[in-house]
């Protein structure tokens, strides 16, 4: 069975700071990887995802994140944060080795960006 | 414009009440799926089709339905919704693939108060 920890259900940050988001993960094969954005009153939206080839991600919006193996962690990083990046983010996991469609979902975390 | 859309939008009913929340995509998906999110649990599944008239359940079935009469629908249904069905609804679909990485498109979501 597949898990999903997101460690701060709600992260502060100022503008312009570093954004960190962490996920840590539990499969016993290794994952397909996810991060996903929900904006106010929409629907979820892919930011980036690792399926096994480079160990460090580029999303959308300036995001990245890096898959860490020997921690199974997948944090999400932006250098410097923007109002508009204020929104929950979702980490998630999917196991290759089954249907490539399973996605097991953390609890999310809200992202709040004061000016 | 390829998109998954959700009717309704918002949707506030009584306990017993039968409703259907309706699932459509333009996207030629074998893959459909509806989800629940509430508040520090994520995205949960609830029941996955992976083609017409194959559906199975997911992580918390209980107290719905579905069924997938035509490729492009997916709708969810609720015999007797109750006060704990109160939450945020997410379909979504994809391709299906034995193996591998299959992007989620989720859609807007329906806002379900049971009351």
């Amino acid at each position: 069975a597949q898990s999903v920890t997101q460690l701060g259900s709600h992260v502060s940050v100022s503008e312009g700071a570093l954004v960190l988001l962490r996920c840590n993960y539990s499969s016993s094969v290794p994952p397909y990887l996810f991060w996903y954005v929900q904006y106010p009153n929409q629907g979820l939206q892919l930011l980036l995802k690792y399926t096994s080839a480079a160990t460090l991600v580029k999303g959308i919006n300036g995001f990245e994140a890096e898959f860490k193996k020997s921690e199974t962690s997948f944090h999400l990083t932006k250098p410097s944060a923007h109002m508009s990046d204020a929104a929950e983010y979702f980490c998630a996991v999917s196991d290759p080795t089954g249907a490539g469609n399973m996605l097991t979902f953390g609890g999310g975390t809200r992202l709040m960006v004061k000016p | 414009e390829a998109q998954v859309t959700q009717n309704p939008r918002y949707l506030i009913t009584v306990t017993g009440k039968k409703l259907t929340v309706t699932c459509s995509q333009n996207m030629n998906h074998e893959y459909m799926s509806w989800y629940r999110q509430d508040p520090g649990l994520g995205l949960r599944q609830i029941y996955y089709s992976m083609n017409v008239e194959v559906t199975d359940k997911g992580d918390v079935p209980e107290g719905y339905k579905v069924s997938r009469k035509e490729k492009r629908n997916f709708p969810l249904i609720l015999e007797s919704p109750s006060p704990n069905q109160t939450s945020l609804y997410f379909c979504a679909s994809s391709f299906f693939r034995d193996r591998g990485y299959n992007e989620q498109f989720f859609g807007p979501g329906t806002r379900l108060t049971v009351l």
